[in-house]
């Protein structure tokens, strides 16, 4: 089956910083990637996702690209804010399959 | 618009006393559905998913088991609550198309004392 995995596990920067969260998949027919945010004590929410037949995608301060051939995608948050303090999740999900695999999360501290 | 509804909340239960929680979903047919744990909250482990009413994928053997007696109807159950079973408990949809997103609900905090 599909495996995710997701780095780094924490990740502290100051307000005004970039982020960078990275994942791996091992299923190359995996062809959705979302990523999820999550604040404390409440469910995941989508923030962005891509498909495979898209190389970035860019949502005001917040752009995920995907390299198909690595098999590996990252999110990137510009301008941090500190109510952008959350656990990341990256998940994939291969063609003909209904779930999602997800990766261990990120917890995003931002700094004012 | 599409809404999902877990509930309680949160729980405390004691060792070896049954469980079930509830999620339903409302304005949308035939979603797949999903039961997720998230253990010391970090990563989301799959439990159950359903396609169908009546049709249940277990991901991980255990303490727990799921049903859906209706189209929008998930319920997670357990007869005897073991303190491994402590954690946050996670309900999702989705559409009946692979590589779509999934919506969560709000979660139950199990403790298990």
């Amino acid at each position: 089956g599909e495996n995710v995995e997701q780095h780094p596990s924490t990740l502290s920067v100051q307000e005004g910083d970039s982020a960078v969260i990275k994942c791996t998949y091992s299923d190359s027919a995996s062809n959705y990637f979302p990523w999820y945010k999550q604040e404390l004590g409440k469910g995941p929410q989508l923030i962005i996702d891509i498909r495979s037949n898209v190389g970035e995608k860019k949502d005001q301060r917040i752009a995920v690209t995907l390299n198909k051939t690595a098999k590996h995608f990252s999110l990137h948050i510009t301008e941090t804010q500190p109510e952008d303090s959350a656990v990341y999740f990256c998940a994939a999900s291969t063609s003909g399959y209904s779930t999602l695999t997800f990766g261990k999360g990120t917890m995003l501290l931002v700094s004012p | 618009s599409q809404t999902i509804h877990q509930w309680p909340a949160t729980l405390v239960q004691p060792v070896g006393s049954p469980l079930s929680l509830e999620c339903t979903v409302e304005g949308t047919s035939n979603p797949n559905l999903y039961w997720y744990r998230q253990a010391a909250g970090r990563g989301l482990q799959l439990l159950f998913y359903s396609v169908g009413i009546g049709q249940i994928s277990s991901e991980v053997p255990q303490n727990l088991s799921a049903s859906r007696p209706q189209d929008r109807q998930f319920i997670l159950s357990s007869k005897k609550l073991l303190l491994s079973d402590s954690g946050f408990y996670l309900c999702a949809w989705s559409v009946r198309t692979s590589g779509t997103e999934a919506f969560f609900g709000q979660g139950t905090r199990l403790t298990v004392v």
